[in-house]
């Protein structure tokens, strides 16, 4: 069945370091592909997404490529803040929106 | 916009005993998702409705989850006869109709907290 893997935290960097999360799926069909980040105390929001191959998703400095040859959709971001410090989420949906698939999450802690 | 809204926050109970959380989305989102997320985990996929129909349903799912939209607004989750295991955090989402460009977005409930002692 469908379903997300992503690196095990968490990942501990010093402010304007260079961040890569590593996020790989397996999936019938063409999934698309979402990050997620919940920032302590709050929701989970919507980071970035991306529908189909090839397509980059990219927001508040962070950005993921859906490499479908490699069922990759790695987060990275050039230059980390401590404001960046959450728990991010890799998640897939079917071509239906019916259900998503989560990843169990990567915790970033940015130290000044 | 007020956003999902999620009733209680928190809700502790016995073993044994049944317990129904609401969910209420965003106006005229016309899908709405339930998911259980435990500590350290991602949220985990329960059911799907789109209006008042239920399309998806985990078979992850026990029998003794039960889950309703009958208008096609507000939506409930009932778990009957609690158990330990089923203490967990329980998110709402919904999402806009296909016809809107954030069609694929899931906007997020701030969950409903369930200790089962």
């Amino acid at each position: 069945g469908d379903s997300v893997t992503q690196m095990e935290g968490p990942v501990t960097l010093s402010e304007e370091a260079f961040l890569t999360i590593n996020c790989t799926y397996t999936a019938t069909g063409y999934p698309s592909l979402f990050w997620y980040v919940q920032y302590p105390g709050e929701g989970l929001q919507l980071l970035l997404k991306a529908t189909k191959a090839d397509d980059k998703g990219s927001n508040k400095g962070f950005e993921a490529t859906y490499r479908k040859e490699t069922t990759s959709f790695h987060l990275e971001k050039g230059s980390v803040q401590v404001s960046d410090s959450a728990v991010y989420f890799c998640a897939l949906s079917p071509y239906n929106f019916n259900k998503f698939y989560f990843g169990s999450g990567t915790k970033l802690n940015v130290k000044p | 916009d007020t956003g999902v809204s999620q009733d209680p926050r928190h809700k502790i109970t016995k073993r044994g005993q049944n317990v129904t959380f609401r969910c209420d989305p965003i106006s005229e989102h016309n899908r709405l998702y339930w998911y259980r997320q435990t500590l350290g985990q991602g949220p985990e996929f329960l059911t799907y409705f789109q209006n008042e129909a239920q399309l998806e349903k985990s078979r992850l799912l026990s029998d003794r989850f039960s889950a309703e939209r009958p208008k096609g607004s507000f939506s409930t989750l009932e778990i009957q006869r609690t158990e330990q295991g089923d203490s967990a955090m329980y998110l709402c989402a919904s999402s806009p109709s296909p016809s809107l460009s954030s069609y694929n977005e899931q906007f997020f409930g701030p969950g409903t907290r369930l200790t089962v002692l």
